[in-house]
């Protein structure tokens, strides 16, 4: 089945920094990759997903890139914001066929 | 307003006092779902249910059991929870499209924080 690695497992930045948060997946066939951030004390929630017909997708500071030969997808976030701070889990599936599996999330800390 | 809804929020019990948490979505979505988290793990899938009477195990279906005789309600039942069953749960369903195509995209329960003395 599939295995998704997420790392870091905590990251903190300064306000106005990038952050990257990187996951690696393990089946080939999987094609959906969505990126959910969970607030202190909240539920998850989708925030920016992409498929594997594409490389990239950018929703305002927010953006994922899939690379399909290396097996691993990223998420951007631009100029951060102390809001910003949160767990963020990536997850992959087969869309259709197969449940969501998640990485092990990023705690992410954005200093003001 | 489109939700998925669990209850209780919070619920200390004891070791092997049997105990049931309901989550019903009312989006009409076929498939329902039932993670653990826990830190330093992330989300854990117990079970999961494509449709109604059709359940398969997640990747930690060891002491938990569910049943979807109607396809809003997925509830989740520990027979005889143990301590290392206490964690945060969330439930989770997702729609197909009109295709039939599952849509993975899924929405969240508010959680359910279960402590096990």
């Amino acid at each position: 089945g599939e295995n998704v690695e997420q790392h870091p497992s905590t990251l903190s930045v300064q306000e106005g920094d990038s952050a990257v948060i990187k996951c690696t997946y393990s089946d080939s066939a999987s094609n959906y990759f969505p990126w959910y951030k969970q607030e202190l004390g909240k539920r998850p929630q989708l925030i920016i997903d992409i498929r594997s017909n594409v490389g990239e997708k950018k929703d305002q500071r927010i953006a994922v890139t899939l690379n399909k030969t290396a097996k691993h997808f990223s998420l951007h976030i631009t100029e951060t914001q102390p809001e910003d701070s949160a767990v963020y889990f990536c997850a992959a599936c087969h869309s259709g066929n197969t449940p969501l599996v998640f990485g092990k999330g990023t705690r992410l800390s954005v200093i003001a | 307003e489109a939700q998925v809804t669990q209850n209780p929020r919070y619920l200390i019990t004891v070791t092997g006092k049997k105990l049931t948490v309901t989550c019903s979505q009312n989006m009409n979505h076929e498939y329902m779902s039932w993670y653990r988290q826990d830190p330093g793990l992330g989300l854990r899938q117990i079970y999961y249910s494509m449709n109604v009477e059709v359940t398969d195990k997640g990747d930690v279906p060891e002491g938990y059991k569910v049943s979807r005789k109607e396809k809003r309600n997925f509830p989740l039942i520990l027979e005889s929870p143990s301590p290392n069953q206490t964690s945060l749960y969330f439930c989770a369903s997702s729609p197909r499209s009109p295709s039939g195509v599952l849509k993975n995209i899924q929405y969240f329960g508010a959680g359910t924080r279960l402590s096990v003395l």
